[in-house]
């Protein structure tokens, strides 16, 4: 069984830095392409960034360019955000999803496999 | 920016079929993934490449998509089907939802 579990998130004031980590088991992790995905309370889903199973490719969103980055460690079947200069419009629930392909954000591609969420409140 | 949109709301009663849609610009020309996100859940891929179910979601729940609008359609919804539905779709590399549609049953 596929699990995904995030953590590092937290209460954390505008400007200041924060790196979610997302624990995969349950599959071969450098296989797919995974992606952070995240909810502002009440809203509706807003994807955030991608990165391939080798970590050649990479995209963000434009509303977190430049301020987040992404990474992987396949020896650890770890997924990373780490977040820079953070906002109030970046508090959400920040869920880890598995991508059924090697490399995210190609035609047929779709996320399979989603974590529980790590909780980031900036204030 | 490439937008998904979807009505904010719909409601059915139990028994009846639900049609959630979204649409977006030559939205048929791009794959269209749905997902299910029950009340304090995460996200549940319900149907994806436009009209495929995964294993284990039931056989009422199917897809199309062709123009402008992709449909999700549930037949013979149950209670245990509210929830808020997020069609995806990709361009330009990066992934784009629609807003969702809460979808009450009742």
């Amino acid at each position: 069984e596929v699990q995904l579990v995030e953590s590092g998130g937290g209460l954390v004031q505008p400007g200041r830095s924060l790196r979610l980590s997302c624990a995969a088991s349950g599959l071969t992790f450098g296989d797919y392409a995974m992606h952070w995905v995240r909810q502002a309370p009440g809203k509706g889903l807003e994807w955030v960034s991608t990165i391939s199973w080798n970590s050649a490719s990479v995209g963000y969103a434009d509303s977190v360019k430049g301020r987040f980055t992404i990474s992987r460690d396949n020896s650890k079947d770890s997924l990373y955000l780490q977040m820079n200069s953070l906002r109030a419009e970046d508090m959400a629930l920040y869920y880890c999803a598995k991508d059924i392909r090697a490399v995210g954000g190609t035609e047929g591609g779709y996320l399979d496999h989603w974590g529980q969420g790590t909780l980031v409140t900036v204030s | 920016s490439y937008e998904l949109t979807q009505a904010p709301s719909l409601s059915v009663s139990p028994g009846q079929t639900a049609s959630i849609t979204c649409s977006g610009d030559k939205l048929g020309d791009k794959y269209v993934s749905w997902y299910q996100q029950k009340s304090g859940q995460s996200p549940l891929l319900v149907i994806y490449q436009d009209n495929k179910r995964p294993s284990g979601i039931p056989e009422r729940f199917s897809g199309s998509n062709s123009g402008n609008t992709a449909t999700l359609t549930i037949s013979g919804t149950q209670p245990m089907d509210e929830a808020d539905y997020y069609c995806q779709a990709w361009d330009s590399s990066t992934a784009v939802f629609g807003g969702g549609t809460k979808l009450t049953v009742l």
